[in-house]
């Protein structure tokens, strides 16, 4: 059974640095294709890519975002840590780790967490 | 870069009907398109991927056609929990856009 979770702040102040990590079970990352993604969804909006980490642990950025991410595999197999920088109340959103399989499709997503960007 | 464009924005329909949602793509994806279904407060849902197949668990009423730059996702006869918005989003190549969504609402 594949599952993944989202964890980290739920409130993060202006400025600061966010850190998510996504646990994830039932698939393994070093399988070929296999990738974790991470996309974000402001209120009332579509969803917005961020970064995904493929099968060979290699991160890819959305370009418009790059300068202010990194994305790792942890010293754990079955966990990611998105890193985002210089937060912005424009950051508020629902972040969101989902499994990318075949290197094609999203087909599992984690509930999904709120993080809110205030002083 | 690709743009994905659904139409239309809401859908108010009944239950029991049938429900017809588009999505165009700004140049070709062949079948490289997915569908989700979203309601609030959670993730989405993955309903249709490689244009017209179901993903496991998704009840025969959501059928998906199409492919280059034009697709459909249709839902023969709509169910209470049908109820949600729906987005498209192409993976011709990685950061696939999603579409800004369609909403089926109760009419």
């Amino acid at each position: 059974q594949v599952t993944l979770r989202v964890s980290g702040p739920a409130l993060v102040k202006p400025t600061e640095t966010l850190t998510l990590s996504c646990d994830f079970s039932g698939f393994s990352l070093k399988t070929n294709g296999m990738c974790v993604s991470w996309l974000r969804q402001s209120p009332g909006k579509s969803l917005e890519w961020l970064a995904l980490i493929d099968w060979d642990f290699v991160p890819h950025y959305n370009t418009s975002l790059k300068t202010r991410l990194t994305l790792s595999k942890d010293t754990s197999d079955n966990k990611v840590v998105l890193t985002m920088t210089d937060l912005d109340p424009d950051d508020t959103a629902t972040y969101f780790c989902a499994r990318m399989f075949r290197a094609a499709y999203l087909d599992y997503w984690a509930q999904g967490a709120l993080v809110a960007v205030s002083s | 870069e690709i743009v994905m464009t659904q139409s239309p924005a809401t859908l108010s329909l009944s239950p029991g009907e049938r429900a017809t949602l588009s999505c165009r793509a700004s140049q070709s994806v062949r079948s490289n398109l997915a569908w989700f279904q979203q309601k609030p407060g959670q993730a989405p849902r993955l309903l249709i991927y490689a244009a017209s197949d179901r993903a496991t668990g998704v009840p025969a009423r959501f059928s998906g056609s199409g492919s280059g730059t034009e697709f459909t996702l249709t839902i023969s006869s709509l169910q209470s929990e049908d109820f949600a918005v729906y987005f498209c989003q192409h993976y011709e190549n990685w950061f696939g856009a999603f579409g800004q969504g369609t909403k089926v609402e109760i009419k």
